[in-house]
This record gives C-alpha cells, structure tokens and sequence, in this order.
C-alpha cells in the first residue's frame, strides 16, 4: 500500500512569487492535513480537508491556502512569498474519523525562498 | 501556548543506556502518536495510543498514556546508536471534528554514542 506522496520534494522560489505543493494521500483516505515545519517552531498545523471541505485551520495567513479534490488528493497554496515561509511543507493523511485515528505523514516538499 | 510539553528537548547518552521522553499537558487528548523523524525526512509513526493507561510495546520501545488522557512517556530500554533522531509527540484534542489536527510537542533530540 503506497504511503502519502508529496511534489515537489525541493523547491526554490523568490519573494512575492507563488508555490503549488502537492499531496496524494494512502488509498482510503478521506482527511488530508497540511503541517509547516521549522527549526525555531517546530511542527504547526496549517489546515486539514476531509471530502473537499476545509474542516480546521490553523493560525496563519491569508497567503496560505488549499484545496482538496473528489480522490482526496490535495494541494496547497502560498502567495506572496516572504524569506520566512522557508520550511519543510509536510502533509498527512488520515480516515479521518474518531478516536484512534492515526495520521500518517508523507516526506514532504522543501521550500526555500530566497 | 504550547499545549505539549515535551522534556527534554535534547539527550545525549552512551549505547545500552535507558531513558525516557516525557509529554504532558493540561488538555485532554482523544489519542496520542509518537513519532521519529530523520533530516530532511517526514515523521515516521512509531505508536498511537488512545486509552487511559495503555503500555505499548515496539521491541526496546514501551509507549504509556497516562490514565486521564493528558501526558504520555516513550521509555527507550539497551539504546542503540541507530536509535538516534528526532523524537515528536503528538496528540489529537477530545471532542469536536479536530481528528485531522494534531498538536505537536517541541521533539526530543536523541543522540546515542557507541
């Protein structure tokens, strides 16, 4: 059973322009999240979809977006790029149902805008 | 405000040494995962747990969720070089619709010296 696949793995962008990351979640899996990782922040959680809805968000900017197509693929969006979006963009994908639920992580896509 | 604190944040021990990682938090988790995480790599799952008082067991790896939900300890037993990474809890809240969103404690850095 193939695991969460993520594109691109590297990336290198300038500021103000934009980025399109993408996530193939495990076959079943209806929830798929999207996590920013950094050395001084650690893992944060950006948002989750399950079945094309956005179901949580968390704390960051508007440049931040994303979607979730009817095969649960997902991609995300940042706008506008700034120094400080450079990170490890990982994604997760899930059932998405109640307790017990286990996420798994995909290798995730390196961002780094210069 | 971190929700999970996780200790230490670093540990730097001989080979056939024990130790053990500690989460705790205020809140009450509806499961918790540890995970391990290689440079450059994503979060590979280790365990979840979801029970109050559950003791899972990973070969030299015994995993505990504390009996109200809240905290939750990885004990390593004989560590081994290869045991070295970066060590996450992370743990999903009770209630609501937040099944994809996980909140992630600070990560242990284990460094194990032969």
């Amino acid at each position: 059973k193939a695991g969460v696949t993520q594109t691109p793995r590297y990336l290198i962008k300038t500021r103000g322009q934009q980025v399109t990351l993408s996530c193939s979640p495990i076959s079943g899996h209806r929830s798929v999240s999207w996590y920013q990782q950094t050395p001084g922040q650690g893992l944060q959680f950006l948002f989750e979809y399950f079945s094309e809805t956005q179901r949580n968000k968390g704390n960051f900017p508007g440049r931040f977006s994303g979607r979730q197509f009817s095969n649960s693929r997902s991609e995300m969006n940042v706008s506008t790029l700034e120094l400080g979006d450079s990170a490890l963009y990982l994604c997760a994908s899930s059932t998405g149902g109640p307790s017990g639920n286990t996420i798994y992580f995909g290798e995730g896509s390196w961002l780094t805008v210069v | 405000t971190q929700l999970l604190e996780q200790s230490p944040q670093f540990l730097s021990i001989q080979e056939g040494e024990n130790l053990t990682v500690y989460c705790n938090s205020s809140s009450v988790f509806s499961s918790l995962q540890w995970y391990r995480q290689e440079p450059g790599e994503g979060p590979v799952l280790l365990v979840t747990v979801v029970t109050g008082g559950e003791v899972k067991k990973l070969k030299r790896l015994t995993f505990q969720f504390g009996d109200a939900r809240k905290d939750s300890s990885l004990h390593i037993t004989a560590a081994q070089p290869g045991d070295t990474g970066l060590y996450l809890c992370a743990g999903a809240r009770a209630g609501g619709t937040s099944y994809g969103k996980l909140t992630f404690g600070q990560g242990t850095i284990l460094t194990v010296h032969p």
